[in-house]
């Protein structure tokens, strides 16, 4: 089935550094969201994305709807202990109700 | 408010049992999904619900059977559990506003076929 690619897979950081992960996809999106998910619960929406060339904050945490439309970014600034976990991107295309799931980020922190 | 709430958290099950997964959510939402979500495989698509009364097959619906039994309420059934359908388990919702349609997800089911 159809999935995005999502890189890198893992990470381990220092506390303290900045992350970027990124999704692309071969269709065309019209929005973007990015998830979170802790070990034994549910992903968490972090951000969602509209437009192409959108960049929008959540504290920490930018994302960015690539001009494209193929694919989108996200950037985590000064990392902390509490941002370990996965991280998942999800598109969904015009006229769909569907979205399509990264593999994930796992990211580890290093205090 | 409870969001999507899912239950049982945990289950196992001999293969050829069958079960049925409950999902509901109370924030009125008029779209329900159900994934699985496999070690490096990211969220799969079993089945979805658009609106009340209707449901259609996602990426791997093969082996489960759902009901959209009411607005609120959307559950997954495994007719004769097997090994491979040993996973954890999704329920999200979603209604559409404008351009805008974001899932809420459920705490999941973690699922063991023996």
């Amino acid at each position: 089935g159809q999935q995005l690619n999502q890189s890198p897979q893992s990470m381990f950081i220092q506390e303290g550094e900045d992350v970027s992960m990124n999704c692309t996809s071969s269709s065309i999106f019209n929005t973007w969201l990015w998830y979170k998910q802790d070990p034994g619960e549910g992903p968490v929406l972090l951000i969602a994305l509209y437009k192409a060339g959108e960049l929008t904050s959540n504290g920490r945490l930018t994302a960015q709807f690539g001009i494209t439309r193929k694919d989108s970014f996200l950037n985590i600034s000064a990392s902390i202990p509490s941002d370990v976990g996965i991280y998942f991107c999800a598109g969904q295309a015009s006229g769909t109700y569907k979205y399509i799931f990264g593999t994930g980020t796992r990211l580890k922190v290093l205090a | 408010n409870a969001g999507v709430t899912q239950t049982p958290k945990f289950q196992v099950l001999k293969t050829g049992q069958s079960m049925t997964l409950q999902c509901a959510q109370d924030m009125n939402h008029n779209s329900m999904y159900w994934y699985r979500q496999d070690p490096g495989m990211g969220l799969r698509l079993i089945y979805y619900s658009a609106s009340e009364g209707t449901t259609d097959k996602g990426e791997v619906p093969n082996g489960y059977n759902v009901s959209r039994l009411n607005k609120r309420e959307f559950s997954l059934r495994l007719e004769s559990a097997a090994p491979s359908q040993t996973s954890v388990y999704f329920c999200a919702s979603s209604e559409r506003e404008g351009t805008k349609n974001i899932q809420y997800f459920g705490a999941g089911t973690r699922l063991s076929v023996l």
